[in-house]
């Protein structure tokens, strides 16, 4: 079962603007983490926020964490072209053991 | 490193047939993952295992997915027989630990269809 939802389910803007995706879950987490997805490859970690930390910051990405709502986002500054691609939060659920549930992801598209 | 590798990249099977998917994780990773994508489901865990050993299988659809890891570097998961609603893409992971900060590793996954 998934944990984590992303919201928008797609966003499209321009190169230069930022991007924002968000992500609520349920239960009580160790920590999440944000993955990105490029068409047709497999998923690769961005970015790991524990659950007693509110925000991170990755060159081009921030990220904040907000554990009474039960929710993340996830910030894209300045976004470019290749920044095309699925986002997905996942999270480590504390009392269940070590695997993540991912969500179904945002799709970002970038346009020149 | 070469990261997590999966073979095969496609896979086109009938139904019926018996499928075999296999990972190669990222040395020294203890924890292996097997998920599968769908538009519909989205990104469901299967199985996972923890220096060779399975820990957690109740993703497992039914008893006709099997998977295994006989060595720190080798995993299979098997359908048989296979069903045209296992089409999806399979991925393997592999992970350190999730205090490593490093997240999982992700192979490039098998796109399997079944007709």
């Amino acid at each position: 079962s998934q944990q984590g939802e992303e919201d928008p389910q797609a966003l499209s803007i321009q190169e230069g603007e930022n991007a924002t995706m968000n992500c609520s879950y349920k239960t009580s987490i160790n920590n999440l983490q944000w993955y990105r997805q490029n068409s047709g490859r497999g998923l690769v970690h961005l970015i790991l926020i524990r659950s007693n930390e509110r925000e991170k910051h990755s060159g081009r990405l921030r990220v904040t964490l907000d554990t009474s709502k039960k929710s993340s986002s996830l910030l894209i500054t300045a976004s470019r072209a290749a920044d095309t691609a699925s986002y997905f939060c996942a999270t480590a659920r504390s009392n269940s053991g070590y695997a993540l549930n991912f969500g179904k992801g945002t799709s970002l598209l970038v346009t020149p | 490193d070469a990261g997590v590798i999966q073979s095969p990249r496609h896979e086109v099977t009938e139904m019926g047939q018996e499928v075999t998917l296999r990972c190669k994780p990222i040395s020294g990773h203890d924890y292996l993952f097997w998920y599968r994508q769908t538009m519909m489901r989205g990104l469901e865990l299967l199985i996972y295992f923890n220096n060779n050993v399975p820990i957690d299988d109740s993703g497992m659809p039914e008893d006709r997915f099997s998977a295994k890891m006989p060595n720190a570097s080798f995993s299979t998961l098997k359908i048989q027989p296979s069903e045209p609603r296992d089409s999806a893409v399979y991925f393997c992971a592999s992970s350190l630990g999730i205090d490593s900060g490093y997240g999982y590793t992700f192979g490039s996954g098998t796109r399997l269809t079944v007709v």
